[in-house]
């Protein structure tokens, strides 16, 4: 089955890092970029960036350049998205999201993950 | 303040048309593709239309897109309860950033 599911929820403190992992499955995992996107309570979808599976580049939206990495793991066709020194207004839903060249649609979505960044 | 603009609402009743339109400018909207996806309420987004005016497999040709200059719109024709959702769209922008619209919330009174 053609899927990405991503882990579980996150309670993180302000100023910790936290780590989202999405595991493909039914395609090549090398052949589509993978996306992080992510959408705060009540509020819109927001870009985070992109990695390519085949040889790890990455882009990074401005905003978050310096405190988003992606990676990805293909023996285990997984990929992650740290984001650290988190504050409170990084409490959202974290999805990730494919796409065939890395500036195509996103046509696969994950489930999305609630991190919730709270004292 | 997102590039894309949206209404952030827009309504109709079952059967009937509604448009929604996403402006932009040259460094986005004017020169790449755009693509619309649907949210329905708790669920994560799904691709409605790609390239500006082609729907995925399984989309109904009840959903259309279109661009001129640089906005682009949406259009849903014989309306459904099932089409209340929010929409949005999104692009490349110059900048090699996925933009996204801020989002259309559709009512089906």
């Amino acid at each position: 089955q053609v899927q990405l599911v991503q882990s579980g929820a996150e309670v993180k403190k302000p100023g910790a890092s936290v780590t989202v992992s999405c595991r493909t499955s039914g395609f090549a995992f090398t052949h589509y970029f993978m996306h992080w996107v992510r959408q705060a309570p009540g509020q819109g979808l927001e870009w985070m960036g992109w990695i390519n599976p085949l040889t790890g580049a990455t882009n990074y939206a401005q905003k978050f350049q310096g405190r988003v990495t992606l990676t990805r793991d293909t023996s285990i066709s997984t990929d992650y998205m740290e984001l650290s020194s988190l504050k409170s207004d990084d409490t959202a839903v974290y999805y990730c999201a494919r796409d065939e060249l890395g500036f195509d649609p996103l046509d696969l979505w994950g489930q999305g993950i609630l991190v919730t960044v709270s004292s | 303040q997102s590039l894309l603009t949206q209404p952030p609402s827009v309504s109709a009743a079952p059967g009937q048309t509604v448009t929604i339109s996403c402006s932009g400018s040259s460094s986005n909207i004017g020169n790449n593709y755009v693509s619309w996806y649907q949210q329905l309420p708790e669920t994560a987004p799904k691709l409605l239309i790609y390239e500006t005016n082609k729907r995925p497999s399984g989309i109904p040709d009840r959903f259309s897109g279109s661009r001129s200059g640089t906005s682009a719109t949406l259009v849903i024709t014989g309306l459904q309860t099932g089409d209340e959702a929010d929409y949005y769209c999104g692009t490349w922008d110059s900048s090699l950033s996925l933009l996204f619209g801020g989002g259309t919330k559709l009512t089906v009174l």
